[in-house]
């Protein structure tokens, strides 16, 4: 199975900061990567498929970018509700595998 | 509206058997690959099984293969997941998610999931 290891755990900022994420696969998953958001109780949405790709209704505040192995994920400028665990996801073979998750809080 | 309404967990002794059931409404189910992702309490997200538009292929994660049967009914627009000799570590948020078309596993709409916990 890929394994995805996505950095850091969790992050506390501040209102307006930008704020990466980093995820990376154990093997060459070509641009066959998403992020999705998940609020507490709540079912994952996509927010990010084919690296760089913005869901449709996403802000744009929100971006991806990467291939091969080392992928990142954005946001430019952080707002009250990205309160959430962000989830990196392979799907260049089976099984699909998430990232640990990141906690992103608010200082 | 397009949406995903999943039912059937509960509370279920070691060993014992449940059915989840998700429901699809306002599209195509038919047209689209089929999954179940769970997600044990405070941990992330584990890709479960998935079913093709026909039920003709399915796969399965190591860990259920021989206890989990994933199946679907596209006169009723329902997925299901039969789940026989559950274990302790079974017990999770079980979500049905679908695959845009054609990337089976690309998940661009979930359901708000249905709870399985497995105790004695």
């Amino acid at each position: 199975d890929i394994q995805m290891t996505q950095s850091p755990s969790s992050l506390s900022a501040s209102v307006g900061d930008r704020v990466t994420i980093t995820c990376q696969a154990s093997q060459d998953i070509s641009n066959y990567l998403n992020w999705y958001q998940q609020k507490p109780g709540k079912a994952p949405k996509l927010l990010i498929y084919d690296a760089s790709n913005l869901e449709t209704g996403v802000p744009s505040r929100f971006s991806g970018s990467g291939s091969g192995t080392d992928f990142t994920f954005t946001i430019s400028s952080l707002q009250p509700e990205d309160i959430a665990t962000y989830y990196c996801q392979q799907y260049d073979n089976l099984p699909p595998t998430f990232g640990q998750g990141t906690k992103v809080e608010i200082k | 509206e397009v949406q995903l309404v999943e039912s059937g967990g509960g509370l279920v002794q070691p060993g014992g058997s449940l059915r989840l059931s998700c429901a699809a409404s306002g599209f195509t189910f038919s047209s689209y690959w089929m999954s179940w992702v769970r997600q044990a309490p405070g941990k992330g997200l584990e890709w479960v099984a998935n079913i093709k538009q026909d039920g003709s292929e399915k796969y399965y994660v190591d860990s259920v293969k021989g206890r989990f049967t994933i199946s679907r009914d596209n006169a009723k627009n329902s997925l299901y997941l039969q789940m026989n000799s559950l274990r302790a570590e079974d017990t999770a948020v079980y979500y049905c998610a679908r695959g845009r078309d054609p990337e089976w596993c690309l998940f661009d709409l979930w359901g708000r999931g249905t709870l399985v916990t497995v105790s004695s």
